[in-house]
């Protein structure tokens, strides 16, 4: 049973291009999250997502961030005109339904600099 | 808000020391959670507690999770160089599927 996938690992984009970053989620998970991370911190909370739907974005900023997650295919985190200071680690997690909801498996993140 | 603080923020221990950090906030959570994350990787789960009081052990850690649910700890028993790593505690937000996470502890321990 594959993990969380997250691609690509690394991500280099210059100012003012768009990054996609994306997420498969392990079989049978039908919840994605995904946070940001910067160097010698925590996790931020940026968004939740079930299939098709966004239940919670309040951690992503307003303008040029946005995510979904289809019906098919992988999550997607998509960041317009990049900035360097969103230059960070952007992880992706998953959870199943029932139970087990709280358990949240994550994929080993994709660095994206900011040139 | 919110917030789960994590103490101490760094700590360099010997290979065979005992070490205790502290996860603590304001506010009450149904339920928390310990990450281990290393360097290039996502957190990886350590355990759930969900009881006040509750105590889990996974081999040379213990987790408990305070009486009044505002507060866990991590204990980890002769701590080797593979625990190196930096311990995540979390929690879901007021009761929703939002987890935040703690500012972190980042252990190093030395051979």
């Amino acid at each position: 049973n594959a993990g969380v996938m997250q691609n690509p690992r690394h991500l280099v984009r210059r100012r003012g291009q768009e990054a996609r970053l994306r997420c498969s989620p392990m079989k049978g998970h039908s919840h994605v999250y995904w946070y940001r991370q910067l160097p010698e911190e925590g996790l931020k909370f940026m968004v939740y997502l079930q299939k098709e739907n966004i239940i919670d974005e309040s951690g992503m900023p307003k303008e040029r961030f946005s995510a979904e997650f289809p019906k098919e295919g992988p999550s997607i985190l998509r960041i317009q005109q990049v900035v360097r200071g969103d230059s960070a680690a952007y992880f992706c997690a998953s959870s199943p339904q029932g139970q087990d909801f709280e358990k949240l498996f994550f994929g080993s993140g994709t660095q994206l600099s900011v040139l | 808000t919110q917030l789960l603080e994590q103490s101490p923020q760094f700590l360099s221990i010997q290979e065979g020391e005992n070490l205790t950090v502290y996860c603590n906030s304001s506010s009450v959570f149904s339920s928390l959670q310990w990450y281990r994350q290393e360097p290039g990787e996502g957190p990886v789960l350590l355990v759930t507690v969900v009881t006040g009081g509750e105590v889990k052990k996974l081999k040379r850690l213990t987790f408990q999770f305070g009486d009044a649910r505002k507060d866990s700890s991590l204990h980890i028993t002769a701590a080797q160089p593979g625990d190196t790593g930096l311990y995540l505690c979390a929690g879901p937000h007021s009761g929703t599927y939002k987890y935040i996470f703690g500012t972190g502890t980042r252990l190093k321990v030395l051979a």
